[in-house]
């Protein structure tokens, strides 16, 4: 079974520029998650899907950060216009939601995004 | 409000010796407490989970983790370290069992194992 894939794994854009980082989860899995790692700091949250519903948004940045999730499926993460504080790397996770495997998330390898 | 300290940002150990990971938390309520590894170029990847069963809770490539209540600690641990086990280490807490819960992480621990 494929894991979470994120795509590109690497995007350097320049100040002003917009960005679309996208994520497939796992197949079957109703949670997705999007977290974003500022080199130096800690991963932080930035939002999480249900389906095609977002069910936490307190983590966006500010409203250059817009999160689709269209048909429940893969989602994407688009920031425009890019700043340098943008920088990171970018990581998805997906969830099951239902018990065994409920609360664990599974994290794709990061895209990691460089404003220049 | 929960959050995550992990003491040392660079843990370097001699191959077979012991592993200690420390990672303290704080949570107003019962947590659920997570360690996560990230290879290079890897995404995070689950070593243990303590969801309120076992205190002592195994993981896979022969970590465990303990937690203790009344230190609000979830150290990691592993006997006996090896040249595979260097990678970057992330503790975390999310407040709920079930599903949908977003996790808040520790700043990572990136362990550097000598030959």
């Amino acid at each position: 079974e494929a894991g979470v894939t994120q795509f590109p794994s690497h995007s350097v854009i320049e100040k002003g520029q917009t960005v679309t980082l996208r994520c497939d989860p796992i197949s079957g899995h109703d949670n997705l998650y999007w977290y974003r790692r500022v080199m130096g700091k800690e991963i932080k949250f930035l939002l999480h899907f249900v389906k095609e519903s977002k069910q936490d948004e307190s983590g966006m940045p500010n409203n250059r950060f817009l999160a689709e999730r269209t048909g429940g499926t893969y989602s994407t993460l688009k920031v425009q216009p890019a700043e340098l504080e943008d920088s990171g790397v970018y990581f998805c996770a997906s969830s099951p939601g239902t018990l065994p495997l409920g609360n664990e998330q599974f994290f794709g390898p990061g895209t990691r995004l460089t404003v220049l | 409000a929960q959050s995550v300290t992990q003491l040392g940002s660079h843990v370097s150990v001699s191959e077979g010796a012991l592993v200690l990971l420390r990672c303290n938390y704080s949570s107003s309520v019962p947590p659920y407490l997570f360690w996560y590894v990230q290879y290079p170029n890897q995404g995070l990847q689950l070593l243990l989970k303590y969801t309120s069963a076992a205190t002592l809770v195994k993981g896979i490539n022969g970590f465990e983790a303990e937690f203790k209540k009344s230190e609000t600690s979830f150290h990691l641990t592993k006997p006996s370290a090896h040249m595979s086990d260097a990678a970057e280490y992330f503790c975390a807490v999310s407040r709920l069992k079930a599903a949908g819960n977003k996790l808040t992480f520790g700043g990572g621990t990136r362990v550097l194992v000598k030959p």
